[in-house]
């Protein structure tokens, strides 16, 4: 499986942008970037996906790179109900119906937000 | 509202005791999935069903078993042979196996004393 690596954990502050990094040096042109987030003791909800393209939603912006082998997340001014853990996943596209579409979680990047 | 549900918040139960943990979805969605959180960590996959009456092993699936008789409801029973039970299970949907997107339910924190 395609792994992704990011920060344990970042600070920033309320109102100003935030980038989260994601290194993905092993992706396959069929992989999916997928970020999601989980709000302390909550479950996880869905932020963005992308393939190729940089992509906005009124949620976040992900910022891919030209050889895919690294996103980062953009939220653009952060508030405190931002503070969580993200996950940046890899999910093939070829195969969505199988296992290979499943989403595998690492230990994503915990957020703080500082008023 | 449209959503997926999880009850209880909280369980408690007895080591030896099996536990079932309810999910429940009105979103019309043909996948579901359990997952298990342990502190500290990120989500692993316990079962994963594609379509009703219909289901696969996850990741972690010994000590666990589930059904799948209603598009509707996923439940997830934690046997006695589960050696360390004690977790926070989620459970989600998508549209379709295909789908982009899974949908979170609100999680069931079990302790096992």
């Amino acid at each position: 499986d395609a792994k992704t690596t990011q920060p344990n954990s970042m600070e920033s502050n309320e109102e100003e942008p935030v980038h989260l990094p994601c290194n993905h040096s092993t992706i396959s042109g069929t992989d999916y970037i997928h970020w999601y987030r989980q709000l302390p003791s909550q479950g996880p909800e869905y932020v963005i996906h992308g393939l190729t393209s940089n992509v906005n939603n009124r949620m976040a912006s992900l910022a891919i790179a030209e050889d895919r082998k690294s996103s980062t997340l953009i939220l653009h001014r952060a508030t405190l109900r931002d503070a969580a853990v993200y996950y940046c996943i890899l999910r093939d596209g070829t195969n969505y119906g199988g296992s290979q579409g499943n989403l595998i979680f690492g230990k994503g990047t915990k957020l703080s937000v500082k008023p | 509202d449209g959503g997926i549900t999880q009850s209880p918040k909280y369980l408690f139960r007895k080591e030896g005791q099996n536990v079932t943990l309810s999910c429940e979805q009105n979103l019309n969605h043909d996948a579901m999935y359990w997952y298990r959180q342990d502190p500290g960590q990120g989500l692993r996959l316990i079962y994963y069903s594609q379509i009703v009456n219909d289901f696969q092993k996850g990741d972690i699936a010994e000590g666990y078993s589930v059904s799948r008789e209603k598009k509707e409801s996923f439940p997830l029973t934690v046997t006695s042979a589960q050696k360390n039970p004690t977790a926070f299970y989620l459970c989600a949907s998508a549209l379709t196996s295909l789908g982009n997107e899974q949908f979170f339910g609100p999680g069931t924190r079990l302790t096992v004393l």
